[in-house]
C-alpha cells in the first residue's frame, strides 16, 4: 500500500490555466506538507497543515492555495499558472514530533507549464 | 534559523566500495532530529536513516551508518559495500523537536559505477 500518494504524476499545461494536484496519506498522520523541488533538486517547503489548520506558509504566491477536506488529504490548487511554476511538487506527511518524526513523501508530481 | 549544508553536489564510486556523504548543519537548538533521505530516479523520497540528537550512539541501518558529531554539527552518511541500486540523490535533513518543519540540504547526487 502506498503511504502517501499524489495524482497526477505528470501534468503538462499551458500558462494561465488553473490546475490541482491531489495528495492522500493513509498513515493516520496529523501533518501534511507540500514541497517544491526546483531544477537543482532543492526542496523548499510551501505549506503544511496540522489538523486542517495551515501552520506554515513560506511566502508562497497566493496563486497557490492548499485545500484540506480532511486530515488524510491535502490538495494543491494553482491559479494562473506561470512558466516559473514548472517543477516537481512533493507531498509529504508526518506524525506530530512527539510520536513520530519521519516524513513520508509521495512520488512527486512533475508540473510542466508551457 | 536552521540551515543544512551538503558540500558535495555529486560523487561517483565503484560498486562494492564504501562512500561517505557529508552534511553539516547550523542550529542553536539542543533537541532535534537528523535524517538522510534517498531520492531515486523514480522521485520517491525514501527515509534511509535518522538520528536523535540526544543519542550519542550513531544510528545504523544495514549497510548505512552515520557519523554524528554533535559538537561539530556534522552528520555524515556512510554507505558500505555500495550497490548499483544506491544510485540516487541523497538529502540530509533537520527537524527541530516540537516543530513540523523539515529543513533539507540541497542534496548530493551519488553514482555507483559498475
Amino acid at each position: 500500500d502506498t503511504a502517501v500518494s499524489q495524482t497526477p504524476k505528470y501534468l503538462v499545461t499551458q500558462m494561465g490555466n488553473d490546475k490541482s494536484i491531489k495528495c492522500e496519506q493513509n498513515l493516520g498522520h496529523d501533518t501534511m506538507y507540500w514541497y517544491k523541488q526546483d531544477s537543482k533538486k532543492f526542496l523548499k517547503i510551501m505549506f503544511s497543515y496540522n489538523n486542517k489548520e495551515l501552520i506554515i506558509n513560506e511566502t508562497v504566491p497566493n496563486r497557490f492555495s492548499p485545500k484540506s477536506p480532511d486530515k488524510a488529504h491535502l490538495n494543491l490548487h494553482i491559479n494562473s499558472l506561470e512558466l516559473g511554476d514548472s517543477a516537481v511538487y512533493f507531498c509529504a506527511s508526518s506524525q506530530t514530533v512527539q510520536v513520530n518524526t519521519e516524513a513520508f513523501f509521495g512520488q512527486g508530481t512533475r508540473l510542466t507549464v508551457v | 534559523a536552521q540551515t543544512v549544508t551538503q558540500s558535495q553536489p555529486e560523487m561517483s564510486v565503484q560498486e562494492a566500495e564504501t562512500v561517505t556523504l557529508s552534511c553539516t548543519y547550523d542550529t542553536s537548538e539542543n533537541n532535534y532530529y537528523l535524517f538522510w533521505y534517498k531520492q531515486p530516479p523514480s522521485r520517491q523520497m525514501i527515509l534511509v536513516i535518522r538520528q536523535e540528537a540526544y543519542k550519542q550512539q550513531n544510528a545504523t541501518e544495514n549497510r548505512f551508518s552515520v557519523n554524528f558529531q554533535k559538537a561539530a554539527k556534522s552528520f555524515s552518511l556512510k554507505i558500505s559495500d555500495s550497490q548499483l541500486g544506491d544510485t540516487a540523490m541523497y538529502f540530509c535533513a533537520f527537524m527541530k523537536r516540537g516543530d513540523d518543519k523539515i529543513i533539507f540540504g540541497k542534496g548530493t547526487r551519488l553514482h555507483i559505477l559498475p
